[in-house]
């Protein structure tokens, strides 16, 4: 398997614009993450997926950000508008059940820079 | 709650020297707690992880972890630092049957030819 697969790897946009990262899990997995990483705030659980249904999204920030999962194969985290603090790295995860039993797979990150 | 309060943002050691990252958790439940390496520009990768089984864990590339419920640590080591260990470490706690993980602010180990 090609592991979990982030795009775009980099992202550049100017301030008020909309912004959509995407995730592609290990297939079969069932159990879908997606964090922030910043210098600040270390790294930070957003929101988790079980089976396309989001669990807990008690990290989303605020209501700009959202996440969708419309299929077990693809995840989005949108942002409208972004902001400059919303500059960081965006992680996305998949596990094949609970990351207490299993391995937490990573993909490479969105390196996200709001200008 | 849980956290994890990770000693020393910055480590170096020679190589072939012991490697000792430093962790300490606070859970008001059982915790699972987790190393993770993270080389530049990649995603984490799973080192190890303790789940209430054997307090000794042994993870990749030699690395273990002892968690210790006296002095609420899971300190992660290394008999022999190699070059290839440089990278950012980090710990990460999470309740029994939870999924969300709360991590520590990393440590940046250095290792010195």
């Amino acid at each position: 398997d090609a592991g979990v697969i982030q795009s775009p790897r980099h992202e550049v946009t100017e301030m008020g614009q909309e912004v959509t990262l995407r995730c592609k899990p290990i297939s079969g997995h069932d159990y879908l993450f997606w964090y922030r990483q910043t210098m600040m705030r270390g790294l930070e659980l957003l929101i988790y997926f079980n089976n396309n249904v989001p669990i807990d999204d008690s990290g989303m920030p605020e209501d700009r950000f959202s996440a969708k999962m419309p299929n077990a194969s693809f995840s989005t985290l949108k942002i409208q508008p972004s902001e400059p603090r919303d500059s960081a790295v965006y992680f996305c995860a998949s596990t094949q059940g609970t990351i207490a039993k299993n391995i937490q797979y990573f993909g490479a990150g969105t390196r996200l820079s709001v200008l | 709650a849980q956290s994890v309060t990770q000693l020393g943002s910055h480590v170096s050691v020679s190589e072939g020297a012991l490697v000792l990252l430093r962790c300490n958790y606070s859970s008001s439940v059982p915790p699972y707690l987790f190393w993770y390496v993270q080389y530049p520009n990649q995603g984490l990768q799973l080192l190890l992880k303790y789940t209430s089984a054997a307090t000794l864990v042994k993870g990749i590339n030699g690395f273990e972890a002892e968690f210790k419920k006296s002095e609420t640590s899971f300190h992660l080591t290394k008999p022999s630092a190699h070059m290839s260990d440089a990278a950012e470490y980090f710990c990460a706690v999470t309740a029994t049957g939870a999924n969300n993980l709360f991590f520590g602010t990393g440590t940046r180990l250095t290792v010195i030819p």
